[in-house]
């Protein structure tokens, strides 16, 4: 099946610093990954859609200069904290649906726990 | 906008048959989705439905009726290993996006 990858898994950083997560789809090309954020026990949240060679698109009330999202390549896709605050922390998960292939199912990757001081 | 309701907790017996509602609004319908997360893990997928009626996979299944915007997945067979969060989420299609919509999440517990 197909494969995500998220680097890191787990970040601390102080408050004001800025944070890249990566996410990588492994052996599949992904025209449009998409970006969640997820409370404990609570439901994810799209955050936005990233598509390849294109600007991603905001769902609204995310701020778009504070996360910076870069989709360079079919397999690639970055999003950037800005200037992380203790609020920001979170767990960010990626998704990724294949070229061609069902946008219906969606391959997620494993997830990356933000935590700021 | 979009909307998803689904039971936030269910418990069942191991061995026994249950079944997570979800109820949807939203304009641009296309289908309906259901996802299995377990804790401090990513989800994964489980089944996807775009038109009426029931779509089987093993232990699994799930049921879609677009004319009541309800849908349902059943797992038979319950094992402890159930035991995590379902989402069910909706493919949402307009004119300027297409995304995925997840609901809040029902927690099932099994008991032994």
């Amino acid at each position: 099946g197909a494969v995500v990858s998220q680097h890191p898994s787990r970040v601390i950083c102080k408050s004001g610093t800025s944070v890249k997560i990566e996410c990588r789809s492994l052996d599949f090309q992904a025209t449009t990954m998409f970006w969640y954020r997820q409370f404990p026990k609570q439901s994810l949240m799209l955050m936005a859609t990233s598509n390849e060679g294109s600007k991603a698109t905001y769902e609204q009330g995310v701020e778009k200069d504070k996360f910076l999202i870069n989709h360079a390549s079919l397999t690639l896709s970055t999003l950037t904290v800005t200037s992380a605050h203790p609020e920001d922390s979170s767990f960010y998960i990626c998704s990724a649906s294949g070229l061609g292939g069902s946008y219906n199912e969606q391959f997620f990757g494993p997830g990356t726990r933000l935590t700021v001081l | 906008g979009q909307s998803l309701e689904q039971p936030s907790e269910v418990t069942a017996v191991e061995g026994a048959i249950v079944q997570i509602n979800c109820t949807y609004q939203t304009s641009g319908f296309y289908g309906l989705s259901w996802y299995q997360q377990h804790d401090g893990g990513a989800p994964t997928f489980l089944s996807y439905n775009a038109l009426d009626g029931l779509e089987e996979t093993g232990r699994f299944s799930s049921f879609l009726s677009r004319s009541d915007s309800y849908g349902y997945l059943l797992l038979q067979e319950l094992q402890m290993k159930d035991s995590a969060s379902y989402f069910c989420a909706v493919r949402d299609v307009t004119n300027r996006d297409d995304k995925i919509i997840f609901g809040k999440g029902t927690r099932l517990h099994i008991l032994p």
